[in-house]
């Protein structure tokens, strides 16, 4: 079973709806983090979390939203999604102490 | 599969080659740099990576070379082999106990029989 854990991993979904992205991870970090992948672009930083009561935005945190329901879990939403939201979506963890970051499969959102 | 970084430069080797995929870093501060490969529809993982008190680290057919002095980084495949397809990322970590790495867009090698 995968580390970190992601669902959906593909969502179709339409101009104005409400969207989650859930993520788990059986590592035991901290640390979670959200980022939205672009072709032709890095990975770029959403929101993270280095613990359950700690929530910080990233570079690209407008229209986003997340909740960290515990250790193990991170979800991202989207609560107007647009169609520039259409993008893949990466989860990922890392231990205390190092930046070294541990991925998700992904999951795909398009936004119509 | 996800079709990742259309755009992206790409390096194109033969079987058995040695491949070098570069990368330049932005801040002189970074303390710790990272190499990931992400095959497509699958989410990146980790090759190797190095402090910024090292010039060169291997690993096993991987060896990641680090200039300060000009703010670049490489990869380098020993005898490249069809499985090494996928676009290579390298990420700094550009803010110190932070710990948030700052990713680069990405080189595409495709390995050629």
């Amino acid at each position: 079973d995968a580390d970190v854990t992601q669902t959906p991993r593909n969502r179709i979904t339409k101009t104005g709806k409400r969207i989650m992205l859930e993520c788990s991870q059986t590592k035991g970090h901290d640390r979670m983090y959200w980022y939205r992948q672009d072709p032709g672009l890095g990975l770029r930083l959403i929101y993270y979390s280095f613990d359950v009561k700690d929530i910080n935005k990233g570079e690209i945190s407008d229209g986003y939203s997340v909740s960290r329901q515990a250790q193990a879990k991170f979800s991202l939403s989207l609560e107007s999604a647009i169609p520039n939201q259409t993008a893949l979506y990466f989860c990922a963890t890392s231990d205390f102490g190092t930046p070294k970051l541990f991925f998700g499969e992904g999951s795909r959102l398009t936004v119509l | 599969g996800e079709s990742v970084g259309l755009h992206l430069p790409t390096l194109s080797v033969q079987e058995g080659d040695n491949s070098i995929i570069n990368c330049a870093y932005s801040n002189s501060a970074s303390d710790y740099f990272i190499w990931y490969k992400q095959e497509s529809g699958k989410g990146p993982q980790f090759i190797i990576d190095i402090r910024s008190n090292m010039d060169k680290r291997q690993g096993q057919r991987v060896t990641v070379l680090l200039n300060k002095t000009v703010k670049h980084l490489s990869l380098q495949i020993a005898a490249t082999q069809p499985g090494d397809s996928a676009v290579y990322f390298c990420a700094e970590n550009a803010f110190g106990g932070y710990n948030k790495l700052i990713f680069g867009a990405g080189t595409r090698l495709a390995v050629h029989p």
